[in-house]
């Protein structure tokens, strides 16, 4: 059964530095999104992408970050000049259609990032 | 606005029934039942389309009411597998929002 995949299951970085998260969606699948969990709490949406473009974004998907699809499988959230609160579980998900034409999304086991 | 559930947390023991509720604020073109448990990614339950949609799956069931923006997942004769933190979602265009969440646990 096809997944999406995430890498690396778990990054440690030190405050200030840059991190890329990596996320392999559904090869079919056409709408792209980041997740980030704090731990304990909700699940909190950052961004959807469509079409090698940003469909909608959050509040939290500020200059800080960036989402980039740089060859037909990869999707990748970067994350500049990081600070403790970005510590969380970040999921990549992948749904085949989005908007009125709902399709459930198939989720990434998630990438822990701890920022020291 | 993120749909609110209720109740924020629930213990069942084991065959007991449970119902967790999910309120939007905002009108949703569908609503999504997810169960996230300790460390894991969200898995999907189930979507529904339609206004007065009704799904199930094995023991766990779902209904939407699209006027009221209302959704309800009924869970029948719990079983401990059931235990995690169940989210309702739904998208407006392209931005998803999860619902507050509701732990369960189901105790022998």
């Amino acid at each position: 059964e096809p997944e999406v995949t995430q890498t690396p299951s778990h990054q440690v970085t030190q405050m200030g530095q840059e991190v890329i998260l990596r996320c392999v969606p559904i090869s079919n699948h056409l709408y792209f999104y980041w997740y980030r969990q704090i731990l304990g709490q909700k699940v909190e949406f950052l961004v959807s992408f469509y079409n090698n473009e940003i469909s909608e974004k959050s509040e939290i998907f500020d200059d800080q970050f960036s989402v980039e699809r740089p060859d037909g499988s990869n999707f990748t959230l970067k994350i500049r000049s990081t600070k403790l609160e970005d510590s969380a579980m970040y999921f990549c998900a992948s749904s085949l259609y989005s908007g009125e034409h709902s399709y459930e999304q198939y989720f990434g086991p998630g990438t822990r990032l701890t920022v020291t | 606005q993120q749909p609110v559930q209720s109740p924020q947390a629930v213990i069942l023991r084991e065959g007991e029934d449970a119902v967790i509720n999910c309120s939007s604020s905002k009108a949703l073109y569908s609503v999504h039942w997810y169960r996230q448990k300790h460390g894991e990614a969200p898995v999907f339950l189930m979507i529904l389309l339609k206004g007065g949609e009704q799904k199930g799956h094995d023991k766990i069931s779902a209904s939407f009411n699209e006027k009221k923006q209302q959704s309800s997942l009924y869970l029948t004769a719990s079983q401990l597998s059931y235990s995690g933190t169940y989210f309702c979602g739904g998208n407006t265009g392209n931005q998803f929002y999860f619902g507050t969440g509701t732990s369960l646990t189901v105790i022998p």
